[in-house]
């Protein structure tokens, strides 16, 4: 089946310091990808869409400038969370899809992030 | 918001069959029904889609109502590998989460 590898799979860093996500689609071209956050016992929240050679399309509340999104290639879409702050310690997952809504969506494994 | 409704937990037996309601009355005409589950610290896993027709694959069946408002996922023989939280979902250009079904495999 279709892979979707997620990198790194946990950070611990200090407050203010920026941080990369990547996500990357190892068997098929990604031409949507999606970012997801989720608090402890809550549900995935959608925090943006992004297309191949677009700029992302942020949800309601998500701020643009501190959740910086690249989907350069067609296999590869990156989160930075710059200056991060606890209140930005979260399950981050990206998911990737191949075609039209007719297609499933591929999920990373998720990456830890934990802001001291 | 989540546009769908699930129960919010399950239970079933081992080697048993479980069957995993979802109510989208509002789902529209072109929209897909997308079946996912998620393990505790994993992302989310793909299951099963349809739009009209019944589908089985590997995994499980999925039983669409002839009106589209309901839909049922059908897991032939639950095993312990399959306790985790099932999400169902109206798939337009996007994929919103609800609470899901969290679902309990006795042995």
């Amino acid at each position: 089946g279709a892979v979707v590898s997620q990198h790194p799979s946990r950070v611990i860093c200090k407050s203010g310091t920026s941080v990369k996500i990547e996500c990357r689609s190892l068997d098929f071209q990604a031409t949507t990808m999606f970012w997801y956050r989720q608090f402890p016992k809550q549900s995935l929240m959608l925090m943006a869409t992004s297309n191949e050679g677009s700029k992302a399309t942020y949800e309601q509340g998500v701020e643009k400038d501190k959740f910086l999104i690249n989907h350069a290639s067609l296999t590869l879409s990156t989160l930075t969370v710059t200056s991060a702050h606890p209140e930005d310690s979260s399950f981050y997952i990206c998911s990737a899809r191949g075609g039209g809504r007719s297609q499933p969506q591929h999920f990373g494994d998720g990456t830890r992030l934990s802001i001291l | 918001d989540a546009k769908t409704t699930q129960p919010n937990s399950m239970e079933s037996n081992e080697e048993e069959p479980v069957h995993l309601p979802c109510n989208h009355s509002t789902i529209s005409g072109t929209d897909y029904i997308h079946w996912y589950r998620q393990l505790p610290s994993q992302g989310p896993e793909y299951v099963i889609h349809g739009l009209t027709s019944n589908v089985n694959n590997r995994m499980a069946s999925l039983a669409i109502a002839e009106d589209r408002k309901s839909s049922t996922l059908i897991l032939h023989r639950a095993t312990l590998r399959d306790a985790a939280v099932y999400y169902c979902m109206e798939y337009g250009n996007k994929l919103v989460f609800g609470a899901g079904t969290i679902l309990r495999v006795k042995s």
